[in-house]
Formats: C-alpha cells, sequence, structure tokens
C-alpha cells in the first residue's frame, strides 16, 4: 500500500516570503499528484493537478513540481490568505489506500 | 458555481447506523463520479468511498467495506454515503466531493463540500 509523507508537519513563514511545502510517496506516482488548501470549517480546495497544472482561479504564486516520488508546493509569496494546512494526494495507485499525505500546516512566524 | 451541501451527521452509539446525503448543484450531477472523504480529528484525510457517474461501478475503503455503502440518486442530484455498524474510530467529519470526470480511478476531486460531522460513542 503505497504511502504519502509530508514534511514538515508544521511550517512557520513571514507574510512575503516563500514557503516550500514537500511530499514523498513510498511508490512512484508519475505526475498523479494534487495539492489542496484546506481551512478549519471550509471545504477544502483544489490547487494543483497533475503535479504542475494550477486549478482554475488559483493564483500564480501557487506552484507545483515533481515527478515520481518527490513532489513539492511553493508558494513564492506568502499572503494572510495563504495559511492553512495543505494536503498532498496520489491518484496514480489503486487501491488508494492512505492517498492523502498527513498535511502540512502553514503558520505565520 | 458548482456546491456540495452534506447533510445527516450526528451523535450516535457504537453499532449504529446514520445515512449522510450531499445535495449537489452548479453541475451536470449525473456525468461526474463523486466521493466520500473523512477526517478524523486532528489526523489527515482518508478516501472512503467512490462511485462513478453512473452508479454502476463503486468502491470502498478496507477500513469500511462491508460496513459503509456509497449511493447517489442523479433524479435528486445527490450523493449517499449509508453508514452501518458504526465504530468510535469511524468518528470524523465527512465530505462530499466531486471527481473531475465520469470515474472515480485515476482523477483527484475538483470540487469539495463543507463536511458534516459524525460522532460515534457510548
Amino acid at each position: 500500500e503505497i504511502v504519502m509523507t509530508q514534511s514538515p508537519a508544521t511550517l512557520s513563514v513571514s507574510p512575503g516570503e516563500r514557503a516550500t511545502l514537500s511530499c514523498r510517496a513510498s511508490q512512484g506516482v508519475r505526475s498523479n499528484l494534487a495539492w489542496y488548501q484546506h481551512k478549519p470549517g471550509q471545504s477544502p480546495r483544489l490547487l494543483i493537478y497533475g503535479a504542475s497544472t494550477r486549478a482554475t482561479g488559483v493564483p500564480v504564486r501557487f506552484s507545483g513540481s515533481g515527478y515520481g516520488t518527490d513532489f513539492t508546493l511553493t508558494i513564492s509569496s506568502l499572503q494572510s490568505d495563504d495559511f492553512a494546512v495543505y494536503y498532498c494526494h496520489q491518484y496514480n495507485r489503486w487501491p488508494p489506500g492512505w492517498a492523502f499525505g498527513q498535511g502540512t500546516k502553514l503558520e505565520v512566524k | 458555481e458548482v456546491q456540495l451541501v452534506e447533510s445527516g451527521g450526528a451523535s450516535i452509539h457504537p453499532g449504529g447506523s446514520l445515512r449522510l446525503s450531499c445535495a449537489a448543484s452548479g453541475f451536470t450531477f449525473s456525468r461526474r463520479a463523486m466521493g466520500w472523504v473523512r477526517q478524523i480529528p486532528g489526523k489527515g484525510l482518508e478516501w472512503i468511498s467512490g462511485i462513478s457517474a453512473s452508479g454502476s461501478d463503486r468502491d470502498h475503503a478496507d477500513s469500511v467495506k462491508g460496513r459503509f455503502t456509497i449511493s447517489r440518486d442523479s433524479s435528486r442530484d445527490t450523493l449517499f454515503l449509508k453508514m452501518d455498524s458504526l465504530r468510535v474510530d469511524d468518528t470524523a467529519i465527512y465530505y462530499c466531493a466531486k471527481y473531475p470526470a465520469f470515474h472515480y480511478r485515476d482523477y483527484y476531486f475538483d470540487s469539495w463540500g463543507r463536511g458534516t460531522l459524525v460522532t460515534v460513542s457510548s
């Protein structure tokens, strides 16, 4: 069963700075990797699919990269609205098992 | 605008049953696969169930197989999750989510609801 591991668990960054979040798959998932943003009490929001394609309406400061087992979500200049929990999600392997990473909480430094 | 609104969450004793509903709008429900994802308090997200646009294919995670059943009613644009033999470790927020395709395999979720809380406790 594939396992997705996100690091770090918590990332403290100041507004205006760059944030880099990592996601590693225990087996290769090609580019079948998505990223979601989740704020308390709200719906999770799709940010990135296909490892690097921004979803409709997602600001250009969000970018995704990677292939196979190692992936990165970069937020180039943090805005106050960006502080949230971020999840990666592999959709290459079936059954999905624990298809989501455990999340990275992005907090204000 | 896509909207997914879950309902049916409640506090219930172990061994009990619940049926969650998800009212969908803003897209052609009958042409999109749907799924359920849960979040155990303080933990991450767990994929629970998926159903194809036609309803002919469906799958469940091993953790709920034989106890939970996903279904859909395209005449009412509504997704369901029937939950039987509930256990304490089923306590979670349950999210309804939409796939961007007819089938759920090999796809991510492009829209989510806000979730409904299920608490299983004696």
